[in-house]
């Protein structure tokens, strides 16, 4: 199985509400990725996550929380988004960070597309 | 200056056309060199990486890097309408996740 899936594939909030978007990986990868990406613009990282602890946070504002509740699991937790959160948030899973011998792929998942109303 | 840049396209070609793809960075300190294919709506997929200089061929597709004059191309050989995506160059110092740098993608039509 080398497939990244995230849950739900669109998601509509206003800015008062709490949501969550879902990634899981059953490749036994120990490095999980958040990523935002804007319309006809490149992947940025907002977030890196190792052997179930936070590695890397990009200055991401607190109303992004990421949660990493065991090594197949990824949540974000969103909290009081402003419209211009709106984006494809993606997932992406890796063997992990650290090794010198072989490159670690990135696998992406499908991305959940969040409008911020 | 950006850190990666690529020709933002779009780029039409017909079907069956050589494209090349290209971009250029400027930390020198870069390594690995990854061409990752996004089709609309859906994540990115690697495509082929290579590290350090030199040439890598995988079927259709070759990757060539040119570390002294920073410049990395992806060419497609013989097109397909099924090859219309957007290809975002990538890049890192080392093997771990942590540290890619995206260009800014070059989205490609392959008209039939």
């Amino acid at each position: 199985d080398t497939e990244v899936t995230q849950t739900p594939k669109h998601l509509v909030m206003g800015m008062t509400n709490k949501k969550s978007l879902k990634c899981e990986q059953h490749m036994g990868h120990r490095a999980m990725y958040w990523y935002k990406q804007k319309a006809k613009k490149p992947p940025e990282l907002m977030f890196v996550y190792s052997y179930e602890k936070l590695s890397i946070n990009e200055s991401v504002p607190s109303r992004f929380s990421p949660e990493c509740p065991n090594s197949s699991l990824l949540n974000l937790h969103l909290h009081a988004l402003q419209p211009e959160d709106s984006a494809l948030y993606l997932c992406a899973s890796s063997q992990d960070l650290n090794s010198v011998t072989v490159y670690n792929e990135q696998f992406f998942g499908p991305g959940t597309r969040l409008t911020v109303l | 200056q950006k850190e990666v840049e690529q020709d933002p396209g779009p780029l039409s070609v017909p079907e069956g056309a050589i494209v090349s793809l290209n971009c250029t960075y400027s930390n020198s300190a870069f390594q690995y060199f990854m061409w990752y294919r996004q089709y609309s709506r859906k994540g990115p997929e690697l495509l082929m990486y290579t590290y350090s200089s030199g040439n890598k061929e995988d079927g259709r597709f070759t990757a060539q890097v040119d570390k002294s004059s920073k410049y990395i191309s992806l060419f497609i050989r013989d097109s397909q309408p099924s090859d219309s995506a957007t290809y975002l160059c990538a890049m890192s110092v080392d093997s771990g996740g942590q540290n890619f740098v995206f260009g800014p993608g070059t989205r490609l039509s392959v008209l039939p």
